[in-house]
């Protein structure tokens, strides 16, 4: 079955770019219809859903973050990618990739959930 | 920007009781919301979807109803494993696709 993995540098100076890429092995990233998504979790807190990428490469994200946040996809690669630029200290948290599938509705899109979610990568943003 | 507000923040109960969780959002997401459970340390994990479809895997006495803007999740008889942080998420109106600030069942 499908699986997902995080990877990037758990320790990030302010000012600079956090970078994290989420690894799907036992699937294409291409295949089917999904959301692959980022979403993140300070330490004691709830979850906040940064943004996401079809596989056409088409992307949403949270207005919140919109302006310093982008998400790619590489299919050769079977990964999709997380760039946060500028970060403060308010960026530490468990960040976590995960799939959603989805389909047509309406004017737009819409989503089942996310069934399949990485295990989560601390990162801390500290000089 | 649709918000969720989930009810009660924190729930204690003992194992073989009945948990019933609310989450209700400011506009109406017809039966697009899913729930998840998270335990410490663990990613979430999908329970319901379309506000009352149980997930690959997920024992039956996790339900979940609703459509509109009220939707509840339901534990028939909790279960030792079943004392977590619930998270409701709605799935069709986004940016941004919203979680809920979580419900914590807690052990009595």
């Amino acid at each position: 079955q499908v699986q997902l993995q995080e990877s990037g540098p758990g320790l990030v100076k302010p000012s600079q770019t956090l970078s994290l890429t989420c690894t799907v092995s036992g699937g294409s990233i291409s295949s089917g219809s999904y959301y692959w998504n980022w979403i993140r979790q300070p330490a004691g807190k709830g979850l906040e859903w940064i943004g996401h990428i079809y596989t056409s490469g088409s992307t949403n994200y949270n207005p919140s973050l919109k302006s310093r946040v982008t998400i790619s996809i590489g299919t050769s690669t079977n990964q999709f990618s997380l760039k946060v630029d500028s970060v403060t200290a308010a960026d530490t948290a468990v960040y976590f990739c995960s799939r959603a599938s989805t389909e047509n509705y309406g004017s737009g899109r819409r989503g089942f959930g996310m069934d399949v979610w990485g295990q989560g990568t601390t990162v801390t943003v500290s000089s | 920007e649709i918000v969720l507000t989930q009810s009660p923040a924190t729930l204690s109960l003992s194992p073989g009781e009945r948990a019933t969780l609310s989450c209700r959002a400011s506009q109406s997401v017809s039966s697009h919301l899913a729930w998840y459970q998270q335990k410490p340390g663990q990613a979430p994990r999908l329970l319901i979807y379309d506000s009352s479809n149980r997930a690959i895997g997920i024992p039956a006495r996790f339900s979940g109803s609703g459509s509109g803007t009220d939707f509840t999740l339901t534990i028939t008889s909790l279960e030792p494993e079943d004392f977590a942080v619930y998270y409701c998420q709605q799935c069709t109106n986004w940016p941004p696709n919203t979680f809920g600030q979580g419900t914590k069942v807690e052990m009595k």
